[in-house]
């Protein structure tokens, strides 16, 4: 069964960087079909997809977000991360990392979410 | 790349039909048949109920279906069910492997 669970701080303070780590089970980081993704929800508010990565070393960012954001895979581990750089309060929210089995196809997988909040 | 627009609410009585629509762009909706839906319960992860338009995952019962029309998507649940009162996401691919999602609709049965 395949398994994703997110992990990492759950306070970062404005200008810091938020760093996360997804740590997968019953599926090889390194699959060739697998694109890894993250997916973010502000409180009380929609779903923003934040970017993915493929282990190619491929990776695709949301354009309000180029500049920010890198992602990056750790195969040893069987690990993808998030780092969103110079963080505001408006990127408080819940931090979902889930799996799409193909550039174009949708997100079938999901973890279950860890609360980021920003805050001094 | 702007979110596509979902209304914020609708309601049904149980045993009825409802339909959720997204309306996006001829960059994202109208260009593609990679629209999903995905159904959130407070405090769940998203669970997808309808990828590439109209297909359902394997589990997702046939009550749930989905189409495409232009640059607008709609979801339709007919049959419903206390437990279909969630909130619903559509979701779609936009180009050069990026996504865009909705801002979400709340489903109340009444």
């Amino acid at each position: 069964q395949l398994q994703l669970q997110e992990s990492g701080p759950g306070l970062v303070k404005p200008s810091e960087t938020l760093s996360l780590t997804c740590t997968l089970s019953g599926v090889s980081v390194s699959s060739s079909i697998s694109y890894w993704g993250w997916i973010r929800q502000p409180p009380g508010k929609g779903l923003e997809w934040i970017g993915s990565i493929h282990y190619s070393g491929s990776t695709y960012y949301n354009p309000s977000l180029t500049g920010r954001v890198t992602t990056s895979i750790d195969t040893s581990k069987n690990q993808f991360s998030l780092k969103l750089f110079s963080v505001t309060a408006a990127d408080t929210g819940v931090y979902y990392c889930a799996r799409h089995a193909g550039p174009t196809t949708t997100f079938d997988y999901w973890g279950q979410g860890t609360l980021v909040t920003v805050s001094s | 790349q702007s979110a596509l627009t979902q209304p914020a609410s609708v309601s049904g009585s149980p045993g009825q039909s409802i339909t959720i629509s997204c309306t996006g762009t001829s960059s994202d909706v109208g260009g593609y048949n990679f629209v999903s839906w995905y159904q959130q319960h407070p405090g769940k992860a998203p669970k997808l109920m309808i990828y590439d338009v109209s297909k359902r995952p394997s589990g997702v019962f046939d009550r749930f279906s989905g189409s495409k029309s232009g640059n607008t998507a709609s979801l339709t649940i007919s049959g419903l069910q206390a437990e279909d009162e969630a909130d619903y996401y559509c979701s779609s691919y936009t180009g050069s492997a990026t996504w865009v999602f909705g801002g979400g609709t709340k489903l109340t049965v009444l």
